[in-house]
């Protein structure tokens, strides 16, 4: 099915494990973003990419690490997951359009990441 | 430093009256604003965009308007219905970054 999906839709991990969310859009869009959504933080954004092989930072980077080697995906990982890690990751993918701005953002269905 | 405001707490409105969200910001030059919806356990939907020239936009029963000297953006539903219940995020796009930054959301309950 064409849209942006993420994977997998529930995790629990332990302290100090490594995990990795998936993300994948079939657009074929130029930017993609990752945000956690916390109570009372709202979204904030973790790491965003203009196009495959192009990352940077975002607003709460510390603890992610992302990589783009194709356009239609944009893996998130936590290298060594924390308590304070556990929160809801919501991807979401945009294109740009006219004057040089992205008109809207795409977001996938999210990820429930409890750290134990 | 740069923030957005929403009022946190939840807005309750009657069925068919006119529910109105408030999106304030300081610090920041915002070339675009938008709105989206979200639902719980779901992702944002987006909603509405208006640049920082325009001062309202309009789609079927939703109103935004762009005040760039207030620093404020409002949001409309007109005959609201039990429906429209859910989290409207503002976000904001400043000039050239292509990043956004969101409010933490206002809750809006339609009573029928």
């Amino acid at each position: 099915d064409a849209g942006i999906t993420q994977s997998p839709r529930y995790k629990i991990t332990e302290t100090g494990r490594q995990v990795t969310l998936m993300c994948h859009q079939t657009w074929s869009h130029s930017y993609m973003f990752w945000y956690r959504q916390d109570l009372g933080h709202g979204l904030r954004l973790i790491y965003y990419s203009a196009a495959a092989d192009i990352t940077d930072k975002g607003e709460v980077p510390d603890g992610y690490v992302v990589s783009r080697s194709k356009t239609e995906n944009f893996p998130l990982t936590l290298e060594s997951a924390t308590r304070s890690q556990t929160s809801v990751y919501f991807c979401a993918s945009s294109d740009i359009i006219g004057g040089g701005a992205s008109e809207t953002q795409y977001f996938g269905p999210g990820t429930r990441l409890l750290v134990l | 430093s740069q923030k957005i405001e929403q009022n946190s707490e939840a807005l309750n409105i009657q069925e068919g009256k006119t529910a109105t969200l408030t999106c304030n910001y300081t610090n920041y030059s915002p070339a675009y604003l938008q709105w989206y919806r979200q639902d719980p356990g779901r992702g944002p939907v987006f909603l509405l965009l208006i640049r920082e020239n325009e001062k309202e936009k309009r789609k079927e029963r939703l109103k935004v308007t762009f005040d760039t000297t207030l620093k404020q953006s409002l949001f409309h539903i007109t005959a609201s219905q039990p429906a429209d219940s859910a989290t409207y995020l503002c976000a904001l796009e400043t000039s050239g970054t292509y990043k956004y930054i969101f409010g933490t959301g206002t809750r809006l309950k339609v009573l029928a």
